[in-house]
């Protein structure tokens, strides 16, 4: 089956400009993480929706970076002002909204900031 | 959150059992245990994960010590393709609504042909 898809897989931009990447999550999964990692390092929680209840946004970075998720399916990720520390490999994963269920992994999406 | 402490490498010969171990010792009664991998390239693939019982599955099997504050995930006869880091990872179900993962740096398996 389907798994979480992400788009685009590589993103090369200039500082200073804006990006959006785009997460589609398994359909029935009602909940959504987004996460990144750097080179060398760890994974890094984001922002959290779950459902119809107010996302956790504790992960992010700064206030250059917002994420939505429109009709509780697809969600984009938008990080504006690009520095060039924003550069990492950004992960979706989503999951049944039910206690300790195991999340999916999209592939990510590479983003080089130059 | 309790942590967990992973060695930081592992190597392991093609076709043989692999053990991979994770201390947890401040481990809480509401935590699971729950591992995932990240192949190169790819994002983390769930493994397994239980809470004080072993665990079997198509992919490892977990053996999880009777105080909790250790546990070893077993690939029963690695490949090439097992080459993984392989995160071990605590979940308290006690905090459903805030379920983000917390990776730490995990132990990077290197499969021997």
């Amino acid at each position: 089956g389907a798994g979480v898809s992400q788009s685009p897989s590589n993103k090369v931009t200039e500082k200073g400009k804006d990006v959006e990447l785009r997460c589609d999550p398994i359909s029935g999964h009602t909940a959504l993480y987004w996460y990144r990692q750097s080179l060398g390092q760890g994974l890094e929680f984001l922002i959290y929706f779950q459902g119809n209840s107010a996302p956790d946004k504790s992960g992010l970075p700064s206030d250059r970076f917002s994420a939505e998720r429109t009709g509780g399916s697809v969600s984009t990720l938008t990080i504006q002002r690009t520095q060039q520390e924003d550069s990492a490999v950004y992960l979706c994963a989503s999951s049944l909204q039910v206690s300790n269920q195991p999340q999916h992994f999209g592939d990510g999406t590479r983003l080089s900031i130059l | 959150d309790a942590k967990t402490t992973q060695p930081n490498s592992m190597e392991s010969n093609e076709e043989e059992p692999v053990h991979l171990p994770c201390n947890h010792s401040t481990i809480s009664g509401t935590d699971y245990i729950h591992w995932y991998r990240q192949l190169p390239s790819q994002g983390p693939e769930y493994v397994i994960h239980g809470l004080t019982s072993n665990v079997n599955n198509r992919m490892a099997s977990l053996a999880i010590a009777e105080d909790r504050k250790s546990s070893t995930l077993i690939l029963h006869r690695a490949t090439l393709r097992d080459a993984a880091v392989y995160y071990c990872i605590l979940r308290d179900v006690e905090g459903f609504g805030n379920e983000k993962l917390t990776f730490g740096t995990g132990t990077r398996l290197t499969i021997i042909p």
